[in-house]
């Protein structure tokens, strides 16, 4: 199976802020990789597939980059909205598997 | 913005199986496949298989081969994910999730979620 690392594991930043998640995978996944965030209580919401891609509807502050085996998430100014866990998925061989996660608290 | 339903909690004893059911928002059930996937108290998410509601083909991850089913209804636009042989292990939060059909299977939209309690 496709191990997923993130790192780090957990983030405190504050409003405004830039911060950059990173997702790497045990092989080569192409570019077949989704981040999703996840609020306490919540359902997971898509933010990026095909490493790249916007979902429609998600702020233009997240992006993300990556091919390969490196991937990064990042969200350019940071809003109180943002705190939770965010996840990178891939979607290259099965089993598709998930990162750990990462906690981003806003301070 | 697709919706997906689930049906309730359960709690299930050692050894029997369990049935959560998924129904997709619209009126079709072509262009998308029904993903399954659980995280557990304090790990983290797992996928555990599609189904191609459209066709009923379904793809399982090897881990769960054998024990588990992933059917649809047509007539009341349903989907079902029934696990068997239940342990332990096995309680979790179980979401459905929709997401395109074809090559490019990433996850779009997901369900409220289903929690399956086994405990004897």
């Amino acid at each position: 199976d496709i191990q997923l690392t993130q790192s780090p594991s957990t983030l405190s930043a504050s409003v405004t802020d830039r911060v950059t998640i990173t997702c790497r995978a045990s092989q080569r996944i192409s570019n077949r990789l989704a981040w999703f965030q996840k609020r306490p209580g919540k359902s997971p919401q898509l933010l990026i597939h095909t490493a790249s891609r916007l979902e429609s509807g998600v702020p233009s502050r997240f992006s993300a980059t990556g091919s390969g085996t490196e991937f990064n998430l990042s969200i350019s100014s940071l809003q109180p909205d943002d705190f939770g866990t965010y996840f990178c998925q891939h979607y290259y061989t099965y089993p598709y598997t998930f990162g750990q996660g990462t906690e981003l608290e806003i301070k | 913005q697709v919706q997906l339903v689930q049906s309730g909690a359960e709690v299930k004893r050692p050894g029997a199986s369990v049935t959560v059911s998924c129904k997709p928002s619209g009126n079709t059930f072509s262009g998308f496949y029904i993903h399954w996937v659980r995280q557990a108290p304090g790990q983290g998410l797992e996928w555990m298989g599609w189904l191609n509601p459209n066709s009923a083909v379904t793809h399982y991850s090897q881990k769960f081969q054998g024990r588990l089913t992933m059917t649809r209804d047509t007539s009341i636009r349903t989907t079902h994910m029934e696990l068997s042989r239940l342990t332990s292990d096995d309680t979790a939060l179980y979401y459905c999730a929709r997401g395109p059909a074809g090559w490019l299977q990433f996850i779009d939209s997901w369900g409220q979620g289903t929690q399956v309690t086994v405990s004897s």
